[in-house]
């Protein structure tokens, strides 16, 4: 099976902060996502990275994909109450024959960013 | 992209009953999902369904717990057969719009059974 391990689970700072959510698996992907989920709604896609070693900027969000495509990191720099949310990490699924459609998702980062 | 309507937003059912969930999208889409996301846990696909056809599951999954329906290239239900506590969770439709574009997920339908 494909897992995607994502740490810390929880995470609450102040306003201001710099933090990295980490997601890894001890499988190879060919591309992973990243999700925000914010209460009652559902995923939004952040980015999707596919290359080994790739860095992926959104504004104060850059996203990194390790060399071997088996890890991925979100670092956020100066957070703000509304980057608060669940952070998901996703990748294609083992039967998905690499298709984005059909994903495996980690348990998520639950970010809480305070004022 | 692509407005997804999910009904209803949420629910509190009995033991023993069935509730269809609703998945509505505001343009035609090639694919469409089925997502679970219990509390703690990832989110887990259910199964694809298939315009017109039966939808494929996924392993641990079966059709006569979770009978799905797509008419067309803009609907789609979920019925959650028999329910029990253990299937207190979100219920969350995707759709892909073409090949190699985003998914797009509802807001989802929290269920909760007693």
């Amino acid at each position: 099976t494909q897992l995607l391990e994502q740490s810390p689970q929880f995470l609450s700072i102040q306003e201001g902060e710099n933090l990295t959510v980490y997601c890894n698996s001890s499988s190879v992907f060919s591309s992973l996502q990243w999700y925000r989920q914010e209460p009652g709604e559902g995923p939004v896609l952040l980015v999707t990275v596919v290359t080994g070693g790739e860095v992926k900027k959104l504004k104060r969000l850059t996203f990194q994909f390790g060399d071997a495509r088996k890890d991925s990191s979100l670092h956020i720099t100066a957070a703000q109450p509304g980057d608060t949310g669940l952070y998901l990490c996703a990748g294609p699924a083992i039967n998905s024959g690499g298709s984005n459609y059909k994903l495996t998702f980690g348990k998520g980062t639950l970010l809480t960013v305070n004022p | 992209s692509a407005v997804i309507s999910q009904k209803p937003s949420r629910d509190i059912c009995q033991r023993g009953t069935s509730l269809t969930i609703q998945c509505q999208v505001d343009s035609q889409v090639t694919m469409m999902f089925w997502y679970r996301q219990q509390p703690g846990q990832s989110l887990t696909l259910i199964a694809t369904a298939n315009q017109g056809s039966e939808a494929t599951y996924e392993s641990g999954f079966v059709i006569d717990k979770f009978p799905i329906s797509r008419p067309n290239l803009t609907f789609s239900t979920l019925t959650v057969s028999n329910m029990s506590p253990e299937d207190s969770s979100i219920y969350l439709c995707s759709v892909g719009v073409s090949t190699n574009s985003p998914l797009h997920f509802g807001n989802g339908t929290r269920l909760t059974v007693t």
